[in-house]
């Protein structure tokens, strides 16, 4: 079937916006992942859905960050009072069963806080 | 987390080249992976590796689980091939990236 995608492929605001971002990850995939990556790093983890819950929110920067799955399928990552550090790729990835399994990426979301 | 190394940072070849990437881990993993990402900024899947060694055309790898690092060949280099090579292995549900190998194959 079809892989990762993501919606917007870019997002440009204003400082203390608040923004969306989507990710539909591959059917069937239980495991759900965000991860943001800056220019000349490696992608760094934010949180991990199993099914519906957030199994470890442990990368989340700051309050300013949430995110929802609520019907298992489908996630939302919710960026409140952007500010220009937040700036960054943010990429989705989702595994068949669990966190031991291949995760597969999505092409991200490119966000820029101006 | 865990401390993910990948070395060289650089590596510039000629078409045809073989080359040997690795990556060294902090701590032991239960999932590995190699991925290219690719001038658009897409990651692609290249092994899956906690263990062993896998081969896919011109790229094979092998992971030595119990001193903790996994090595990338690439034979015969194309231009194609060029781009930032990731290893990636779990602490707990995520997976801890290297800053990764930026590969440039010139003609």
């Amino acid at each position: 079937g079809a892989g990762v995608s993501q919606t917007p492929s870019n997002k440009v605001t204003e400082k203390g916006k608040y923004v969306e971002l989507r990710c539909d990850p591959i059917s069937g995939h239980t495991a759900l992942y965000w991860y943001r990556q800056s220019l000349g790093q490696g992608p760094e983890f934010l949180i991990y859905f199993q099914g519906t819950g957030a199994a470890d929110d442990s990368g989340l920067p700051n309050d300013r960050f949430f995110a929802v799955r609520p019907e298992g399928s489908v996630s939302t990552l919710k960026i409140q009072r952007t500010e220009r550090g937040d700036s960054a790729v943010y990429l989705c990835a989702s595994s068949f069963r669990d966190h031991t399994d291949t995760q597969y990426f999505g092409p991200g979301t490119r966000l820029t806080v101006l | 987390g865990i401390q993910v190394e990948q070395s060289p940072p650089d590596l510039i070849l000629q078409e045809g080249a073989n080359s040997t990437l690795r990556c060294n881990f902090s701590d032991s993993v239960n999932n590995l992976q190699w991925f290219h990402q690719n001038p658009w900024g897409q990651l692609i899947n290249l092994f899956y590796i906690p263990s062993g060694t896998k081969q896919n055309g011109r790229l094979s790898a092998t992971t030595v689980a119990t001193e903790r690092y996994s090595l990338l060949y690439i034979s015969s280099s194309q231009t194609t091939d060029s781009g930032v090579y990731f290893c990636a292995g779990n602490s707990g549900y995520a997976l801890n990236f290297g800053k990764g190998t930026s590969l440039l194959v010139t003609p």
